[in-house]
């Protein structure tokens, strides 16, 4: 059973629109939300995170939204540069008093067009 | 800081054969996490070491094996390989755990079961 999904596999938007990538979560006890990228040939890289007490986060041209009623988060990335064009894992946490496990999502490829 | 490295980069082996990967993680981190990567599923978590501990564990049969060393350098060992062990095994460390902070990955290594 898939506790966090990535419904679209793919995105492709062009340089300087907004991409806008979602993540939908089943288990009620994750408290901690993170977007990793990947590029071919490296591992994930941290990208941001969101605790549950909050809805909103932002760095830079990034910025991850929680609706945590409809169990969705999304990672919106405005302006879109073509060095954006990776996969991106959603990732999510319960709290087990330090030893937390990360749950991945199966990942979306975005491409993003000069 | 040198990042997290793993080796062997490719490997390659015939069922019913056995292997072990090495993860070492960056200076400093006690935590070690290990993930298997395929297209079909995503990044799944394997298992977590922290201070030479098994701190938490996905659901892979227990032919999936790992330690952790006193320099915090960690294996993982796949026995009796079968063709859909075939996948991107990444390993990465931080600090305490994968939630309080983000968790720098390895550039993984490549097994292909023939």
């Amino acid at each position: 059973d898939q506790q966090v999904k990535q419904n679209s596999p793919s995105l492709s938007v062009q340089e300087g629109r907004i991409s806008i990538l979602n993540c939908d979560y089943t288990n009620s006890m994750f408290d901690y939300f993170l977007w990793y990228k990947k590029y071919p040939a490296e591992g994930p890289t941290f990208l941001i995170s969101i605790s549950s007490i909050k809805d909103k986060n932002e760095d830079g041209r990034f910025t991850v939204f929680l609706n945590k009623s409809a169990k969705h988060l999304s990672l919106h990335i405005v302006p879109s540069q073509p060095g954006d064009s990776a996969v991106y894992f959603c990732a999510a946490s319960a709290g087990q008093g330090g030893s937390e496990k990360l749950v991945f999502g199966k990942g979306m490829k975005l491409t993003v067009n000069p | 800081k040198a990042g997290v490295t793993q080796t062997p980069r490719y490997l390659i082996k015939t069922r019913g054969q056995q292997v072990t990967l090495s993860c070492s993680p960056i200076s400093g981190h006690r935590s070690v996490s290990w993930y298997q990567q395929t297209p079909g599923q995503g990044l799944q978590f394997l298992f977590e070491y922290f201070s030479e501990t098994q701190r938490n564990k996905g659901n892979f049969p227990g032919r999936f094996s790992g330690r952790q060393f006193s320099n915090s350098r960690s294996e993982m060992n796949v026995s009796t390989l079968e063709l859909g062990d075939s996948a991107l095994y990444l390993c990465a460390s931080s600090s305490q755990g994968a939630r309080y902070n983000e968790q720098f990955f390895g550039p993984g290594t490549r097994l292909t079961v023939l």
